[in-house]
């Protein structure tokens, strides 16, 4: 089952402006992943922020991570209509690759030109 | 940069055909690769996990005897999905790690199998 849930569960903008999306989870996590999906495509890594570690940066993306909350944030800034897509979070409880992702429901991004 | 091959990306077949789903490591060796089924506008779960050399892990609800893994090489797994009905259709998607069991990296995904039932 899911264990994460990500809100909201749709979001809307306008070019130029930053979307933020929020996910949370329930259990100790080694890292916490972000990953984004085109429709009907497969997934696409994002970042990957280590449960040590609060912040971290890529190009336009901002996540965030609060294990004391259990919650993490993805900015994207400047959004572009490219950026339309839905995107999920996804922890994983092991420290090797080879560890299973638990996923979160996923946010539908529509970014308006 | 890592790359995973899916295959077919799309099947349309009638009730009963027994279909055959590729999952690849181009670039990279995977003792471990993992299978999900999507439906529509919902988020992915876990099917089983393929281990090389084992047997897959299923999760906890997925037919073992309905959803057919093999782990062939450290490069190719399958999924078959045995005499499909209507209710199959869904999108499966594969993914293998990355890193070669190095801590912290990410997993890299095939672009997915839309399967339909007919």
């Amino acid at each position: 089952s899911q264990q994460g849930e990500e809100d909201p569960q749709a979001l809307s903008i306008q070019e130029g402006e930053n979307a933020t999306m929020n996910c949370s989870y329930k259990t100790s996590i080694n890292n916490l992943q972000w990953y984004r999906q085109n429709s009907g495509r497969g997934l696409v890594h994002l970042i990957l922020i280590r449960s040590n570690e609060r912040e971290k940066h890529s190009g336009r993306l901002r996540v965030t991570l609060d294990t004391s909350k259990k919650s993490s944030s993805l900015l994207i800034t400047a959004s572009r209509a490219a950026d339309t897509a839905s995107y999920f979070c996804a922890t994983a409880r092991g420290e090797t690759s080879g560890s299973r992702l638990t996923f979160g429901e996923g946010t539908q991004l529509t970014v308006n030109p | 940069g890592a790359v995973v091959s899916q295959h077919p990306s799309r099947v349309i077949c009638k009730s009963g055909t027994s279909v055959k789903i590729e999952c690849r490591s181009l670039d990279f060796q995977a003792t471990t690769m993992f299978w999900y089924r999507q439906f529509p506008k919902k988020s992915l779960m876990l099917m089983a996990t393929s281990n090389e050399g084992s047997k897959a892990t299923y999760e906890q609800g997925v037919e073992k005897d309905k959803f057919l893994i093999n782990h062939a090489s450290l490069t190719l797994s399958t999924l078959t999905v045995t005499s499909a009905h209507p209710e199959d259709s869904s999108f499966y998607i594969c993914s293998a790690p990355g890193g070669q069991g190095r801590s912290n990296q990410p997993q890299h995904f095939g672009d997915g199998t839309r399967l339909s039932i007919l």
